[in-house]
């Protein structure tokens, strides 16, 4: 299996709600990225697990809770979020630490 | 951190003709810059990428080009296609695991 996957690839919530978005792969990488992207922007880094450890945060609101609960997974754990949130979540993996990043096809998220 | 600018925003070219994306970054600690085709609606797709210690590669149609001093890199699109039509992001990174992208370039192959 050579690709990230995501699920769902839309989600609609409220300001109330909590959701989860997930990713998986399989090619044996041990980094493992979340990124948003909003239209037309280039992907922003959010949180990257190495070794199933998170190592870095970028600043991001305690509303966004990334989870790693083995290698193969990842989760973004959502609650309370705002309308600026809406934006395409994006999960990619790597090899190490200068390796390719390969992404996911994203879960487009609108929070009403 | 590492600051990489693309130019232009918007290239509209003949197809067939060739088109050219630069990108610059200012961390000289930066080894690895690739490049990738984002289709509306889809994910980012590595189409290519360069290691620091390596001047020029070349996939089919496409080839990337580094030159370290200069701190920049260019992306080549010869022959292009309208299948070529994409926003491309190039990116660096200095081995932390961060991608420093680009704002993109918006690639309008005209048929």
């Amino acid at each position: 299996d050579t690709e990230v996957t995501q699920t769902p690839k839309h989600l609609v919530m409220g300001m109330t709600n909590k959701k989860s978005l997930k990713c998986e792969q399989h090619m044996g990488h041990r980094a493992m990225y979340w990124y948003k992207q909003k239209a037309k922007k280039p992907p922003e880094l959010m949180f990257v697990y190495s070794y199933e450890k998170l190592s870095i945060n970028e600043s991001v609101p305690s509303r966004f809770s990334p989870e790693c609960p083995n290698s193969s997974l990842l989760n973004l754990h959502l609650h309370a979020l705002q309308p600026e949130d809406s934006a395409l979540y994006l999960c990619a993996s790597s090899q190490g630490m200068v390796a390719e990043q390969f992404f996911g096809p994203g879960t487009r998220l609108t929070v009403l | 951190g590492e600051n990489v600018e693309q130019h232009p925003s918007t290239l509209s070219v003949q197809e067939g003709d060739s088109a050219v994306i630069k990108c610059t970054y200012s961390d000289s600690a930066s080894n690895y810059f690739p490049w990738y085709k984002q289709e509306l609606g889809k994910r980012p797709q590595l189409i290519i990428d360069i290691r620091s210690n390596v001047g020029e590669k070349k996939d089919q149609r496409i080839a990337v080009t580094l030159n370290k001093t200069a701190k920049h890199f260019s992306l080549h699109i010869t022959e292009t296609q309208p299948e070529d039509s994409a926003v491309y992001f190039c990116a660096a990174s200095p081995g932390n695991n961060r991608l420093a992208f680009g704002k993109g370039n918006q690639v309008v192959v005209i048929p």
